[in-house]
C-alpha cells in the first residue's frame, strides 16, 4: 500500500534554529514527491517537486532534498513567518494516476 | 488574479439536504481534483478528473459526484448529507501528471 509518513508531527524551532523535517514513503515507481506549505484557514501551496534520489530544490529559507526512501525539507534560519504546515505526498502508484497521496504534516513553531 | 476560486466559503446544512461547491481556475490546467480534509488535518484525494477520465477514490461515497461543465470549471455535488461529511473540501487543479497542484482556498462544510 502506498504511504506517506512525516515526521515529526510538530517541530517548535527558536527563530534562527535551523532544523529538518522529514517525509518517507513507499509508493512504488515513484513519479515525483511534492512539498506543500499550508497555513491555518488556507488551501495547500505548493513549493517544491522531486523527480529523482540526489535532487535538490531551494526557495528562500527552504531546501528540499531526496533519496530513493526519504525526503527532506531543511529549513535555515527560520523566521515567524516560516511558521506553518508542512506537508509531503506522492502520487499513487499506476500508469496514469493523478492522485496524490499525502502525509498528515508537520506542524511547524518559529518563535521570535 | 485568484488561480483557483471556491464558492461558498462556508456552507452550513442540516443532514439530508443537497449541496454543491463550485470550483473554478484560470490557469489552463488540464486537470483538476477534489480533496477533502478532515478534522485531524488529513488531505486526502477525492477525485481527478480531466476531460478524458474521471478517476474516483474507492473510499468516496456515491452521494458525492464531480461535474464538469468545461475544463476550466469542476464542481462537487452531494446528495443527502450526513454528519461525517462535516469537513473543509478543497479544489486543485495541475497541468498534468509530475506537476505540482494548485489548491482553492478551501469550502469549510459543516452538517448539522
Amino acid at each position: 500500500e502506498d504511504q506517506v509518513t512525516q515526521s515529526p508531527e510538530a517541530l517548535r524551532l527558536q527563530e534562527g534554529e535551523s532544523s529538518s523535517l522529514n517525509c518517507s514513503y513507499t509508493v512504488s515507481g515513484l513519479r515525483g514527491l511534492f512539498w506543500y506549505r499550508q497555513d491555518p484557514g488556507k488551501g495547500p501551496e505548493f513549493l517544491f517537486t522531486l523527480y529523482s534520489a540526489g535532487e535538490e530544490k531551494e526557495k528562500e529559507r527552504l531546501k528540499a532534498t531526496l533519496t530513493k526512501k526519504e525526503s527532506f525539507l531543511h529549513i535555515t534560519a527560520p523566521k515567524p513567518e516560516d511558521s506553518a504546515t508542512y506537508l509531503c505526498a506522492a502520487p499513487y502508484s499506476g500508469a496514469g494516476s493523478y492522485q496524490l497521496t499525502f502525509g498528515k504534516g508537520t506542524k511547524l513553531s518559529v518563535i521570535p | 488574479d485568484t488561480a483557483v476560486s471556491q464558492t461558498p466559503k462556508y456552507l452550513v446544512t442540516q443532514m439530508g439536504n443537497d449541496k454543491s461547491i463550485k470550483c473554478e481556475q484560470n490557469l489552463g490546467h488540464d486537470t483538476m481534483y477534489w480533496y477533502k480534509q478532515d478534522s485531524k488535518k488529513f488531505l486526502k484525494i477525492m477525485f481527478s478528473y480531466n476531460n478524458k477520465e474521471l478517476i474516483i477514490n474507492e473510499t468516496v461515497p456515491n452521494r458525492f459526484s464531480p461535474k464538469s461543465p468545461d475544463k476550466a470549471h469542476l464542481n462537487l455535488h452531494i446528495n443527502s448529507l450526513e454528519l461525517g461529511d462535516s469537513a473543509v473540501y478543497f479544489c486543485a487543479s495541475s497541468q498534468g501528471t509530475g506537476y505540482g497542484q494548485y489548491f482553492g482556498p478551501g469550502t469549510r462544510l459543516t452538517v448539522t
